[in-house]
């Protein structure tokens, strides 16, 4: 059973660049069933798509973070990775990862349990 | 980028009960191209319900969806104590930004 599992520092300075990782079992990120994608949810609000990721390297990021995001894949572990730059307050959330059935973007048929990161001095 | 407004946003309601969820969008989506979502506290969304009316695995048959165009809605037919949660509709139409509406919120009446 494919599953997802995100990590990474749960406390990030303002500034500074927020770097999470998403580990891949029981499928391969090789697999051309999915795109691979991470949403964030900040606390007690709703979802937001933050970009997706196929296995070729191919990138999709939403246009309201496209300028500070960076998402990447290495096969090689089965994992893929978020670049937050330039973080502030805002970009306080939980952070998932998961795998989007479709093409760019999908439904999200599996998600990680998230990892809550925190901006603050 | 279609929004996608749900409403109400908080339904209070009592077990055994009927819930209707609704989901507008800001333009036209195929119901192709519209998911559900469950979250309950602390926990990941749940893939509930996906295309017209496909549930994922493991979804009992009180949850179905109905609607095209712009207006689409979920309901569950008697509520069932774990169904008490937040319920989102996500759009992943022909192109990004993939969105989500901002969530119904059931709750124990």
């Amino acid at each position: 059973q494919l599953q997802l599992r995100e990590s990474g520092p749960g406390l990030v300075k303002p500034s500074e660049t927020l770097s999470l990782t998403c580990s891949v079992s029981g499928d391969s990120i090789s697999s051309s069933t999915y795109y691979w994608g991470w949403i964030r949810q900040p606390p007690g609000r709703g979802l937001e798509w933050i970009g997706s990721i196929y296995y070729s390297g191919s990138t999709y990021y939403n246009p309201s973070l496209k300028s500070r995001v960076t998402i990447s894949v290495d096969t090689s572990k089965n994992q893929f990775s978020l670049n937050l730059s330039s973080v502030t307050a805002a970009d306080t959330a939980v952070y998932y990862c998961a795998t989007i059935r479709g093409v760019i973007i999908g439904r999200l048929d599996n998600w990680g349990q998230g990892t809550l990161v925190t901006v603050s001095s | 980028e279609i929004v996608l407004t749900q409403s109400p946003g908080t339904l209070s309601l009592s077990p055994g009960e009927r819930a209707t969820l609704s989901c507008r969008a800001s333009q036209s989506v195929s119901s192709s191209y519209l998911a559900w979502y469950q979250q309950k506290p602390g926990q990941a969304p749940r893939l509930l319900i996906y295309g017209a009316s496909t549930r994922a695995t493991g979804i009992p048959d009180r949850f179905s969806v109905s609607g095209s165009g712009t207006d689409f809605t979920l309901t569950i037919s008697r509520l069932e104590p774990e169904d008490f949660a937040v319920y989102y509709c996500q759009q992943y139409g022909r192109s990004p930004p993939l969105t989500f509406g901002g969530g119904t919120r059931v709750e124990i009446k």
